[in-house]
């Protein structure tokens, strides 16, 4: 099993630029989440899924977009990004109930100048 | 509000000399507690959960123990190997939800020199 897997590892945007990015696991885990984490913050969540076609947001999403449309992978949209979404992302999923540890993937450093 | 608070906000040990991290929280209904390592450059690795207070677990030179209002990881001997910064989050039973989000602490980066 590889787990989490995030692309890409490294991404610097212009002001106002898109993309997305990419988070899979097969682990058949039905929740999966985006965190955010600053320097010297605790996470924080921006949106999740308990399953394929089910999401809703966490607190912070503004700026952000997801969909859900297999249960292996969950994408994270940035539209018109801004230098306050420099930072580093995290995709992580747990098991069916929501109430076991989360598996986190390796992140994706994002930089936006 | 932070819900976790974890203390200190950094730690210098040499090899051998054991000390405690803490994480304190306030959350109404406690489901789980969960310890994190996380090294630089990648993503939180999970050591342990606790999920009721005097529950304790241990994992090699790790010790993670729950109170009512807070947890310890206790590090025995450490090695420079453990230098990592170790997060703590919480999960609350929440009313009509299985989301089962966690609220992480800021953490604690442990330096262990030889």
């Amino acid at each position: 099993n590889a787990g989490v897997t995030q692309t890409p590892k490294f991404r610097i945007l212009k002001i106002g630029q898109s993309m997305t990015l990419q988070c899979t696991q097969d682990m058949n885990h039905n929740y999966m989440y985006w965190y955010r984490q600053d320097p010297g913050m605790g996470l924080k969540l921006i949106y999740y899924s308990v399953g394929a076609g089910i999401t809703d947001k966490g607190e912070v999403p503004n700026g952000y977009n997801v969909s859900r449309s297999t249960t292996e992978d969950f994408p994270l949209r940035l539209e018109l990004a801004a230098p306050s979404q420099t930072s580093v992302y995290f995709c992580a999923s747990t098991q069916l109930t929501g109430y076991h540890e989360q598996y986190f993937g390796p992140g994706t450093r994002l930089t936006v100048t | 509000e932070d819900q976790v608070t974890q203390s200190p906000e950094a730690l210098r040990l040499q090899e051998g000399e054991s000390s405690s991290l803490n994480c304190s929280y306030t959350v109404s209904g406690l489901r789980g507690l969960f310890w994190y390592r996380q090294d630089p450059g990648k993503g939180p690795e999970f050591l342990f959960t606790l999920y009721s207070a005097g529950e304790e677990k241990e994992k090699e030179r790790l010790k993670a123990t729950l109170t009512k209002k807070e947890s310890f990881l206790h590090i025995t001997a450490p090695k420079p190997e453990d230098s990592a910064t170790y997060l703590c989050a919480v999960q609350a039973r929440n009313r009509g939800s299985t989301l089962g989000r966690l609220y992480f602490g800021r953490g604690t980066q442990l330096t262990v020199w030889p």
